[in-house]
C-alpha cells in the first residue's frame, strides 16, 4: 500500500513567486491536510480538505490556498513569496470523516525563499 | 496554538525505558491525545492515541491520568533508532491536530 507522496522533495524560489506543492493520499483516503514546519514556529496547521471542500482552516495569511480534487489528491499555492515561507511542508491523510484514527504524513516538501 | 506542554529534552540510556511526559490541562471530554514522532525531519510517524484508558501497541505505552490533564508515553526498551522528536498532540475539531513545540530524545549507547 503506498504512502502519502508530496511532490517536489526540494525547491528553490525567490521572494515574490508563487510555488504549487502537490499531495496524492492514500488510496481510499478522503482527507488531506497541509502543516508547515519551521524551525522558529514548529508544526503548525495550514488547512484541511476534505471530499474537495476546505473543512478546517488555520491562522494563515490568504497567499497560501489550497485545492483538493475528486481523486482526493490535493494541492497547496502559496503566492508572491516572502523569505519566511521557507519551510518544510508536511501532507497528511486519513480516511476523514471526523474519525479518531491517525493521520498518516508524506515525507514532505522542503521550501527554500531567496 | 499549542495545547500540550512538553520537556525541550531528555536523554535516555539504550535498552531502558524511556518516559516521556506531556501536559494538557486544557483538553476537552472528547479530545484525543496523539504521540507521534519525527526523525530529522521527515514526516512524522504515529505512534499511539488515547482517550481516556491507557493503550499499549507493539511501539510504546501511553498512560492517561484519571483526569486527563497529562500522560506519560513509555518506549519499554529504548534503542539508538528511538532518538528523534516526539510531539504530544491534542486532537481538535476535525482533524486538526495541536502539534507542542516537542520533546528532543537523546537514545545514548
Amino acid at each position: 500500500k503506498a504512502g502519502v507522496t508530496q511532490t517536489p522533495r526540494y525547491l528553490i524560489k525567490t521572494r515574490g513567486q508563487q510555488v504549487t506543492l502537490s499531495c496524492s493520499p492514500i488510496s481510499g483516503h478522503r482527507s488531506v491536510s497541509w502543516y508547515q514546519q519551521t524551525p522558529g514556529q514548529g508544526l503548525q496547521f495550514l488547512f484541511e480538505y476534505f471530499s474537495e471542500t476546505q473543512r478546517n482552516k488555520g491562522n494563515f495569511p490568504g497567499r497560501f490556498s489550497g485545492r483538493q480534487f475528486s481523486n482526493s489528491r490535493s494541492e497547496m499555492n502559496v503566492s508572491t513569496l516572502e523569505l519566511g515561507d521557507s519551510a518544510l511542508y508536511l501532507c497528511a491523510s486519513s480516511f476523514g470523516d471526523r474519525d479518531t484514527g491517525e493521520l498518516f504524513f508524506g515525507e514532505g516538501s522542503r521550501l527554500t525563499v531567496l | 496554538d499549542a495545547k500540550t506542554t512538553q520537556p525541550p529534552s531528555m536523554d535516555c540510556a539504550e535498552g531502558r525505558a524511556a518516559n516521556l511526559p506531556c501536559n494538557h490541562s486544557t483538553i476537552s471530554g472528547n479530545e484525543y491525545v496523539y504521540w507521534y514522532r519525527q526523525i530529522h525531519s521527515q514526516g512524522p510517524q504515529y505512534i499511539i492515541h488515547g482517550l481516556k484508558n491507557n493503550e499499549t501497541n507493539e511501539m510504546a505505552s501511553l498512560i492517561i491520568t484519571e483526569d486527563r490533564k497529562s500522560s506519560t508515553l513509555i518506549l519499554p526498551h529504548a534503542t539508538l533508532r528511538d532518538t528523534a522528536v516526539y510531539y504530544c498532540i491534542v486532537r481538535g475539531n476535525g482533524n486538526q491536530f495541536y502539534f507542542g513545540t516537542g520533546t528532543s530524545l537523546t537514545v545514548i549507547p
